[in-house]
């Protein structure tokens, strides 16, 4: 199975500062399709998660454009540019290349200092 | 829109059953693949189970094969869970999450979950 690697686990951020998330797959995820299939989702307190990014730079419709992501093969960057209150929650990076299983990283909770 | 509600969750014992529901609207239910994914309290995502667009194939995550069965029934728009020989570690919100079909990448619509307990 790949396992998904996040960093920090806990993000302390100043409002209007920027954060950054990393995330590591323990094998690359270029698919054999030549597509990249890196989902970054957000999890506010109390709610589901909600898909932010897909193929690892794709932002979802009605996501913020503070929200950018790149990366490659193994490698991948979520980024705020301008943390605000509604930022905070837990943030989850997950691999759908080499399925069954699709597997997660363990979370990243992104809190105001 | 999209709104997939489950249902279904609740207290059972140890070595109980369960049957989970999530019941799809506003999208064309039979031509996508559905997934479950839980989360136990305070913990992470973890992916439980797939089941093809028309119901031909399956998979499921090691810690709950031959113990977890997913199932559809296209003409309700409904997805199952039935649950089997539950243990305490089987305890977490179950969300039920559309996946892929042509031109839509999976995980995009999540439903509230339900909270299964299992406990004596």
């Amino acid at each position: 199975d790949v396992v998904m690697t996040q960093s920090p686990l806990s993000l302390p951020v100043t409002l209007g500062q920027p954060a950054s998330i990393s995330c590591r797959s323990s094998q690359s995820l270029v698919h054999s399709d030549g597509n990249t299939y890196l989902n970054w989702f957000q999890q506010r307190p109390g709610q589901s998660p909600r898909r932010l990014i897909y193929k690892v730079s794709n932002r979802d419709s009605g996501v913020p454009d503070r929200f950018s992501a790149s990366g490659s093969g193994t490698d991948f960057i979520l980024r705020i540019s301008r943390v605000e209150a509604e930022d905070v929650g837990v943030y989850y990076c997950m691999q759908g290349t080499h399925w069954p299983p699709w597997t997660f990283g363990q979370g990243t909770k992104v809190e105001i200092k | 829109q999209v709104q997939l509600v489950e249902s279904g969750g609740g207290v059972v014992q140890p070595g109980g059953s369960l049957r989970l529901s999530c019941v799809a609207s506003g999208f064309t239910f039979n031509i996508y693949g559905m997934h479950w994914v839980r989360q136990a309290p305070g913990k992470g995502l973890e992916w439980v189970a797939i089941i093809w667009y028309d119901g031909s194939n399956m998979y499921y995550a090691d810690s709950v094969k031959g113990r977890f069965t997913i199932s559809r029934d296209n003409s309700k728009n409904t997805l199952y869970l039935q649950m089997d020989s539950l243990t305490a570690e089987d305890t977490a919100v179950y969300y039920c999450v559309r996946g892929y079909t042509s031109g839509s990448p999976p995980f995009a619509y999540w439903g509230q979950g339900t909270l299964v307990t299992v406990s004596s």
